[in-house]
C-alpha cells in the first residue's frame, strides 16, 4: 500500500535550467496539493489540483511555475529558468474524494538545490 | 485569510520532561485543526486532528492537544517526552467550510524539538 511517491528525492539544477518534480498520489486519491518549504520556514501552499484541473493556484508564483495533474500519470510541478531563491523542499500531498476535513498524506519531498 | 503562528521555533528538553508547543490561528469561521510531525529525513505524518466535539484530542505516541476556541489556540502536549520525539512539529488549520479550496491547509512555521537523552 504505497504512500505518496515523489521523485526525485534530490534535484540539483544550475540557474536558468528547468526543474520537473513528480508526484504520484496514494492509490484512490484524486486530490493533489503542492507545498514548498523554504529553509527555516513552514510549509507554504502552492497549488491544489484534481485530475486534469487546477482548483486553486493562489500560492503559485505568477511566473516560471506551473503544475499539472493529467488523466494518466503523476502530477508534475515545473519550474522554468530556476533561480537560487527556488532552492527549497517541495512536498506533495494527496487526499481521497472526501469532504474538506480529510487529512492529507504527504510524500517525502523533493529537495531542489539551485547552484 | 487564515494564518497560523507557532511561537516557539526551537525547544530543547531532557527525556521525561513535559512538553507543550503553542499554536494560535486566525480565521473567521469554523476550523479544522491538525498537528503534523516530521522526523529527520522523513515526510510529514499526522499526529492528531480536531474537527468537532471534545476539545481535548488524543493522538498517536502519547500526544494530545486542546482546542480553546476563545483563545484561538490548539496547543500540543505530551506529559513525558522521549529521545525519539526529536522532530519538527507543525500546526495546521483549514476552514471547515472551505469547499472551494478542498483541503488547503495553512501551516505554522514549525517548532524544532530536540530531546536530550
Amino acid at each position: 500500500n504505497a504512500g505518496v511517491m515523489q521523485n526525485p528525492r534530490h534535484l540539483v539544477r544550475r540557474r536558468g535550467q528547468e526543474a520537473r518534480l513528480r508526484c504520484s498520489p496514494m492509490k484512490g486519491h484524486s486530490h493533489v496539493y503542492w507545498y514548498r518549504q523554504l529553509p527555516e520556514e513552514g510549509l507554504k501552499f502552492m497549488v491544489y489540483l484534481q485530475k486534469e484541473n487546477i482548483i486553486d493556484e493562489s500560492g503559485m508564483p505568477k511566473e516560471r511555475f506551473s503544475a499539472e495533474f493529467p488523466k494518466e500519470g503523476p502530477s508534475i510541478l515545473r519550474i522554468q529558468q530556476v533561480v537560487r531563491g527556488d532552492s527549497a523542499a517541495y512536498f506533495c500531498a494527496s487526499s481521497p474524494d472526501r469532504p474538506p476535513a480529510a487529512p492529507l498524506h504527504f510524500g517525502n519531498g523533493t529537495r531542489l538545490t539551485v547552484t | 485569510a487564515q494564518s497560523v503562528s507557532q511561537h516557539n521555533h526551537h525547544v530543547i528538553l531532557s527525556e521525561a520532561a513535559s512538553l507543550e508547543l503553542g499554536c494560535n490561528y486566525s480565521y473567521g469561521g469554523t476550523v479544522n485543526l491538525f498537528w503534523y510531525v516530521q522526523y529527520p529525513g522523513q515526510h510529514l505524518q499526522l499526529l492528531l486532528k480536531y474537527f468537532s466535539g471534545d476539545p481535548l484530542v488524543k493522538g498517536i505516541k502519547g500526544f494530545e492537544a486542546e482546542f480553546i476556541k476563545s483563545k484561538f489556540s490548539f496547543n500540543l502536549r505530551k506529559p513525558s517526552v522521549q529521545w525519539s520525539d526529536t522532530a519538527e512539529y507543525f500546526c495546521a488549520v483549514n476552514g471547515a467550510m472551505n469547499n472551494n479550496a478542498g483541503n488547503m491547509l495553512t501551516f505554522g512555521g514549525g517548532t524544532r524539538l530536540m530531546v536530550k537523552p
